[in-house]
């Protein structure tokens, strides 16, 4: 059973749709991560919170918008996405940003 | 440039049989973390290195700061290991991981 965990684990969406994907862990950690993942890639990174700010945005779109309510929880809103989004993205956890992460199971997306 | 290369990218191997990943790494890269993911997604860390060696169970995980280089062994391997393996290097000065592009791992029994 993995400690970070993510819903939902599928989704499909329209391209006009809205959607967001969540995220929580409840390990005290400061430091939560989102990363998008193409098959047979190694994961990108996107975003990373650090004490529930913004620290890192890898140039990511914004029709993805991170949010992070509080320590525990980890938002991507999603909106107008294109075809080519499609994809696993993980959500992984950290006690601080140095330290090992650990990773969630995945939402796997697919935009039609 | 930050980077982190794996060797092999494909691996088969029968049961039993002891089992070794390469990676090298660029200066810069102060700790390198090794993951599994099965497939259908989700990822777990195995270890994080920056010197030595660890071992949990039958996986051993060596370091050589000097060569920059680290390897990943599985003792008497299972068909229940067959999995992705990527080696991830934690960047110093950005602390972000750089990913290898993984060793695509199967066990046969």
């Amino acid at each position: 059973d993995t400690e970070v965990t993510q819903t939902p684990k599928h989704l499909v969406m329209g391209m006009t749709n809205k959607k967001s994907l969540k995220c929580e862990q409840h390990m005290g950690h400061r430091a939560m991560y989102w990363y998008k993942q193409k098959a047979k890639k190694p994961p990108e990174l996107m975003f990373v919170y650090s004490y529930e700010k913004l620290s890192i945005n890898e140039s990511v779109p914004s029709r993805f918008s991170p949010e992070c309510p509080n320590s525990s929880l980890l938002n991507l809103h999603l909106h107008a996405l294109q075809p080519e989004d499609s994809a696993l993205y993980l959500c992984a956890s950290s006690s601080h940003r140095n330290q090992p992460q650990h990773f969630g199971d995945g939402t796997r997306l697919s935009i039609l | 440039k930050n980077e982190v290369e794996q060797s092999p990218q494909n691996l088969t191997a029968q049961e039993g049989e002891f089992i070794t990943i390469n990676c090298s790494y660029s200066v810069g890269i102060s700790a390198l973390h090794w993951l599994q993911q099965h497939p259908g997604g989700g990822i777990v860390s195995l270890f994080m290195l920056s010197s030595g060696k660890k071992k949990h169970g039958r996986l051993i995980a060596t370091i050589n700061i000097q060569e920059k280089h680290s390897s990943l062994h599985i003792t008497a391997s299972h068909p229940r290991d067959s999995a992705v393996y990527i080696c991830a290097g934690f960047l110093w000065d950005t602390d972000k991981l750089i990913f290898g592009t993984g060793t695509r791992l199967q066990v046969f029994p």
